[in-house]
């Protein structure tokens, strides 16, 4: 079975750094393109990176580029957003998906 | 970027009655390989997005047969027959034909 587990959400202040991880089952983690798509509250679903296979391209919305980094751990089936200077309307659950499967999301809260 | 624009639905639907959700995209998604990278997800409340159909009108696993997509081009539709209590959420298509992906902004579905 497919399980996808993120972690490493929170409160935070603006202009301050947030991790997420994402932990991967039940598939072959480094056969998939992976991506974080967040959610805020009441709003619609929004995409927010991609990341292929090996790592080697990565790919990101407007918004967050020269913000967030995406990276994986194919050894430890691992995906991971590196959140740097934090803005309130960052504000979501953040989603790990492959595309067919997706996580239980994590919240971030930017907030002072 | 890729604009979709989902159409509403005349809420609630009855319960046996059939339902349909349309998506336009800004742009063709056919790619190269003559594929159309639309996707169609269903949220529910409180819950994760739910992959229903991908390439326009490929059923993910274990999505049930009354869920239905079609279309070409710029215009595509998802069917849900019979429509029943477990159906209610929020439907949203994807086009994945280019970066960034973007979502439509959701139609939501109330069963009676």
């Amino acid at each position: 079975e497919v399980q996808l587990v993120e972690s490493g959400g929170g409160l935070v202040q603006p202009g301050r750094s947030l991790k997420l991880s994402c932990a991967a089952s039940g598939f072959t983690f480094s056969d998939y393109y992976m991506a974080w798509v967040r959610q805020a509250p009441t709003k619609g679903l929004e995409w927010v990176a991609s990341i292929s296979y090996d790592g080697g391209s990565t790919y990101y919305r407007d918004s967050v580029k020269g913000r967030f980094t995406i990276s994986r751990d194919n050894a430890k089936s691992s995906l991971y957003l590196q959140m740097d200077s934090l803005r309130s309307e960052d504000t979501a659950t953040y989603y790990c998906t492959e595309g067919m499967s997706w996580g239980q999301g994590v919240m971030v809260t930017v907030s002072s | 970027d890729i604009v979709m624009t989902q159409g509403a639905l005349p809420n609630p639907v009855p319960s046996g009655e059939s339902a349909s959700i349309t998506c336009r995209s800004s742009k063709s998604l056919v790619y190269k390989d003559g594929k159309t990278y639309l996707n169609w997800f269903l949220q529910r409340p409180g819950q994760s997005p739910q992959l229903l159909t991908y390439w326009t009108s490929t059923r993910a696993s274990g999505v049930s047969e009354r869920f239905s997509g079609s279309g070409s081009g710029t215009y595509f539709t998802l069917k849900i027959s019979r429509v029943r209590a477990e159906d209610a959420g929020v439907y949203y298509c994807q086009q994945v034909r280019e970066y960034p992906l973007t979502f439509g902004s959701g139609t939501k579905l109330e069963i009676k």
